[in-house]
């Protein structure tokens, strides 16, 4: 368990209305990312967090930005939700001392209407 | 950029017996990591086995072990001894080693293991 807690879990939004996920750690890690898992693709890079108001891009950031005001929180906003976002949203964080392995949160399913 | 391919979308194995999921990369990268994840029906990511890629010897963790084929860019993971709490999606995942790829994994399709009793 590293730890990690997303909300909501599940959310129903209509086209074009802003949405926020946030991602909550409770062991002060470092870096911390959000990923999509869409079918066939398994899962995407969105964004991450290298610590506190440090954040890049990834594979798939269009549409989407982040915010990480302090340690253990990382915000995912959907600015103008689009059906093409309707996805399972993963949180996930690593540690150096975990062997650079990631773990993952238990999901946020989103759905665009 | 690195990239993943796992070329069987679907395998089904009987209980107790031993199963192979492929799965393949390409890189350029002479240092980085390896891994599966589990996914059962609940999404939930589970770590199962992670490789090095500067080490020689072959990952294990209970019945779950992998063949590393650096050369071959290959990495496979053997589940023995199958139970039914092994059905699940598995992932193939690369992650590069520090530098501006640090933390990003790359991941291939999954392939779903069905397991019969």
């Amino acid at each position: 368990d590293a730890g990690i807690t997303q909300s909501p879990r599940h959310k129903v939004t209509e086209t074009g209305t802003p949405v926020t996920l946030r991602c909550h750690q409770t062991e002060n890690h470092r870096y911390m990312y959000w990923y999509r898992q869409d079918p066939g693709h398994g899962l995407r890079l969105i964004h991450y967090s290298y610590g506190v108001k440090d954040t890049d891009k990834g594979e798939v950031s269009d549409g989407y930005s982040v915010s990480r005001s302090k340690t253990e929180d990382f915000l995912l906003t959907l600015e103008s939700a689009t059906s093409s976002q309707t996805s399972v949203y993963f949180c996930a964080i690593s540690e150096p001392w975990s062997g650079n392995t990631i773990y993952f949160g238990e999901g946020s399913w989103l759905t665009v209407v | 950029a690195q990239t993943v391919t796992q070329s069987q979308p679907e395998m089904s194995v009987q209980e107790a017996e031993t199963v192979t999921l492929s799965c393949t990369y390409d890189t350029s990268e002479s240092d980085y990591y390896l891994f599966w994840y589990k996914q059962p029906p609940s999404r939930q990511m589970i770590l199962v086995i992670r490789q090095e890629a500067y080490k020689q010897q072959n990952a294990t963790e209970n019945r779950f072990s992998v063949n590393f084929q650096k050369a071959a860019k290959s990495f496979s993971l053997k589940i023995s001894d199958s139970q039914l709490g092994d059905a699940a999606m598995y992932f193939c995942a690369y992650r590069s080693k520090g530098g501006t790829s640090y933390g990003k994994l790359t991941f291939g399709q999954g392939t779903i293991l069905t397991v019969h009793p």
